[in-house]
C-alpha cells in the first residue's frame, strides 16, 4: 500500500525554466513532509520540508507547496540548473512533533533532468 | 569529515552466507536508522535505534539483526542471505525535531 506516491517517474526541463515535482499522499495522519535529493551512488540529502500547519515554505530557488485538502504537495525549482539533475524523493511522517524516532515514508522518486 | 559513513560500499556474496554492514555517524545524533531500497526503488525503513535502544522494527525477517554498540554506531547483520535481500541499504541518523541525514548506501548483491 503506497502511502506516498510520485506518479511521474521522470521529468525533463530546460535550464532556467521552472521544474515542478508532484507528490500525493493517502495517510491523513501525516503532518510533516520533506523533499530529498539523490545523486547516483550517494545517499539522499535533505532539501526542504514543510509542516502541515503551513501551505508554503521557501528556501532560495526551492519552494514546497502543501494542499492538505487534496493531500498533495509539490516542489518548485526556479530557475532550474543542470546541477539540479537528480532523483527527488518526497517523504512524509506522522507525529513529527513527537521528536526523534519519527518514521519517514518515501515515494518512489522522480528523476529530474535539467538540460543546458 | 563524512557525517554518516557506511562500509562496505559494495558487497557481493553467495546465498546462505552471513554478512554485516557497518554504519557510523559523527553528528552527535541520538537516533539511527536502517533503510532498504529495493529493485522497485522504494526506500523503506527497517529499524530505528535511539540511544542504543530499538524503537522501530518494521516487519523485517529475523535474519536481519541490528546492533548498536554505542549511539554513534548502528551495524546491520544479515544471516542466511537470500536472493531477495539484494538491494541498497542506507543508514541514517537524526536528532530530535531534525531531519534525517543519510549515508552513501551499501549495494548488496546476493548471487
Amino acid at each position: 500500500d503506497q502511502q506516498v506516491k510520485q506518479n511521474s517517474p521522470s521529468l525533463s526541463v530546460q535550464e532556467g525554466r521552472i521544474s515542478i515535482l508532484n507528490c500525493d499522499y493517502t495517510n491523513s495522519m501525516f503532518d510533516y513532509f520533506l523533499w530529498y535529493k539523490k545523486y547516483p551512488a550517494e545517499g539522499p540529502t535533505f532539501l526542504i520540508s514543510i509542516s502541515s500547519i503551513k501551505d508554503k515554505n521557501e528556501d532560495g530557488r526551492f519552494t514546497v507547496f502543501l494542499n492538505k485538502s487534496a493531500k498533495h504537495l509539490s516542489l518548485h525549482i526556479v530557475p532550474s540548473q543542470p546541477g539540479d539533475s537528480a532523483v527527488y524523493f518526497c517523504a512524509a511522517s506522522a507525529s513529527h512533533s513527537g521528536g526523534s524516532n519519527y518514521k519517514l515514508t518515501f515515494g518512489k522518486g522522480t528523476l529530474l533532468t535539467v538540460n543546458p | 569529515d563524512t557525517a554518516v559513513s557506511q562500509t562496505p560500499k559494495y558487497l557481493v556474496t553467495q546465498m546462505g552466507n552471513d554478512k554485516s554492514i557497518k554504519c557510523e555517524q559523527n553528528l552527535g545524533h541520538d537516533t539511527m536508522y536502517w533503510y532498504k531500497q529495493d529493485s522497485k526503488k522504494f526506500l523503506k525503513i527497517m529499524f530505528s535505534y535511539n540511544n542504543k535502544e530499538l524503537i522501530i522494527n518494521e516487519t523485517v525477517p529475523n535474519r536481519f539483526s541490528p546492533k548498536s554498540p554505542d549511539k554513534a554506531h548502528l551495524n546491520l547483520h544479515i544471516n542466511s542471505l537470500e536472493l531477495g535481500d539484494s538491494a541498497v541499504y542506507f543508514c541514517a541518523s537524526s536528532s530530535p525535531y531534525d531531519t534525517q541525514y543519510f549515508g552513501p548506501g551499501t549495494r548488496l548483491t546476493v548471487l
